[in-house]
């Protein structure tokens, strides 16, 4: 079945660069998404990315997809305390019903 | 602004009680979705519904029930049925492929 797969923990200093990684199974996948989710919040689409590009950045993020390996990663410039949250991947499956599936959610904790 | 609105924000519920938690879009998004979420486990779909007057079953179903009389509402029903209903849960819509889901800010249950 479907399942997608995520570290549960990292941490950076501020002003790093935080890298956070997802594997996932359906090969057929056309799009691939990063959520953020601030603590009590709802999640809040930060990027995606399209299965037949390997990358795409948007300001300080970088998404880099290698779909032989079924891996997407999400990397995050100079992070800042803002950036503290959970980041869940997600990917897209069931044809015309567009479901997602989530990753279990990475914490990220940006240290002072 | 167009939105996804959840409410309550928490609720308190007795076991063995019937609760509903609102889920209201002005976003004219025709799929709308329930997902749960339990710490460490990601996010579950519960019930999705792709057009008015009609749903369908997620991967964790058995417990819940929804209605779809209008475009833009998705209650969600939790019954007694339903062994362990405290979490996170969030409802989300979004207008088609590729465009990603815009979520509400969640309404968090507790059984007392």
């Amino acid at each position: 079945g479907e399942d997608v797969e995520q570290s549960l923990f990292l941490s950076v200093r501020e002003g790093d660069s935080s890298v956070i990684n997802c594997t996932y199974t359906d090969s057929s996948s056309t799009y691939l998404y990063w959520y953020k989710q601030e603590p009590g919040a709802g999640l809040q689409l930060l990027t995606y990315i399209f299965s037949n590009m390997d990358m795409k950045q948007d300001q300080r993020l970088t998404v880099l997809l290698n779909k032989k390996d079924k891996h997407l990663s999400l990397r995050i410039a100079d992070t800042q305390t803002g950036d503290s949250a959970i980041y869940f991947c997600a990917e897209s499956y069931g044809g015309a019903t567009n479901k997602l599936i989530f990753g279990t959610g990475t914490l990220l904790a940006v240290q002072p | 602004d167009g939105g996804i609105t959840q409410s309550p924000k928490y609720l308190f519920r007795k076991e063995g009680q019937n609760v509903t938690l609102s889920c209201e879009q002005n976003l004219n998004h025709d799929a709308m979705y329930w997902y749960r979420q339990d710490p460490g486990q990601g996010l579950r779909l519960i019930y999705y519904s792709q057009i008015v007057n009609d749903f369908q079953k997620g991967d964790i179903a058995e417990g819940y029930s929804v209605s779809r009389e209008k475009k833009e509402s998705f209650p969600l029903t939790v019954t007694s049925a339903q062994k362990n209903p405290t979490a996170f849960y969030l409802c989300a819509s979004h207008r088609g492929q590729g465009t990603g889901y815009t979520f509400g800010s969640g309404t968090r249950l507790t059984v007392v």
